[in-house]
């Protein structure tokens, strides 16, 4: 089903690499986030986006940037500071930021380390 | 900041049988309660939600319960069926304005429907 796009499904990351991760919507939702998902911990918010050109930092950001150019996409790098990147990223979009909205989640992407 | 806490980790319930999640949250200022169901190797998907202002609510099989004064709420999944298998996460709100920046999750649990 379409809405919101991630790519790659899997991702490989050396030592010292940066790597970007994909996030694409055609749902014209103003709002974009950026969530991580560890075995048994839940989801945690790495970075969100109500509007473009602007993002937020969320509960998790150390190690990771983003940017926000078009409203459709919001691209997630992680970059080499980030020591622990193994993870399940998700990315979201929502109608607004500023009203408890149905979050819409992407398939995601599995990062590992090589 | 918001602090969720979700049990159990896993449920095991027979099919038919009804299965029940329970959430705490800390922040007394919290005022919107989504549940999300993940399939295995699928996406969240929202499956309720619940304000503050309500009590109860249900959709179908399912029904969210929420008692403000104990900082808790509940999902009830009734008549269960093997496609209930899943992993749900609760979430509250605490963002100031409201909003999904201020979305805490619990760490999830793992139900599964035994045949």
């Amino acid at each position: 089903d379409g809405g919101i796009t991630q790519s790659p499904k899997y991702l490989f990351r050396k030592e010292g690499q940066n790597v970007t991760l994909s996030c694409e919507q055609n749902l014209n939702h103003d709002a974009m986030y950026w969530y991580r998902q560890d075995p048994g911990q839940g989801l945690r918010l790495i970075y969100y986006s109500q509007i473009v050109n602007d993002f937020q930092k969320g509960d998790i950001a150390e190690g990771y940037s983003v940017s926000r150019e078009k409203k459709e996409s919001f691209p997630l790098t992680v970059t080499s500071a980030q020591k622990n990147p193994t993870a399940f990223y998700l990315c979201a979009s929502s109608i607004s930021v500023t009203l408890e909205e149905k979050l819409f989640f992407g398939s995601g992407t599995q990062l590992s380390v090589l | 900041g918001e602090n969720v806490e979700q049990h159990p980790s896993t449920l095991s319930v027979q099919e038919g049988d009804s299965a029940v999640i329970k959430c705490t949250y800390s922040d007394s200022a919290s005022n919107y309660f989504p549940w999300y169901k993940q399939e295995l190797g699928k996406r969240p998907q929202l499956i309720i939600d619940i304000r503050s202002n309500v009590g109860e609510k249900k959709d179908q099989r399912i029904a969210v319960t929420l008692n403000k004064t104990a900082k808790h709420f509940s999902l009830h999944i009734t008549e269960t069926q093997p496609e209930d298998s899943a992993v749900y996460f609760c979430a509250a709100s605490h963002g100031s304005g409201g909003g999904a920046d201020g979305l805490t999750f619990g760490k999830g649990t793992h139900l599964i429907i035994q045949p």
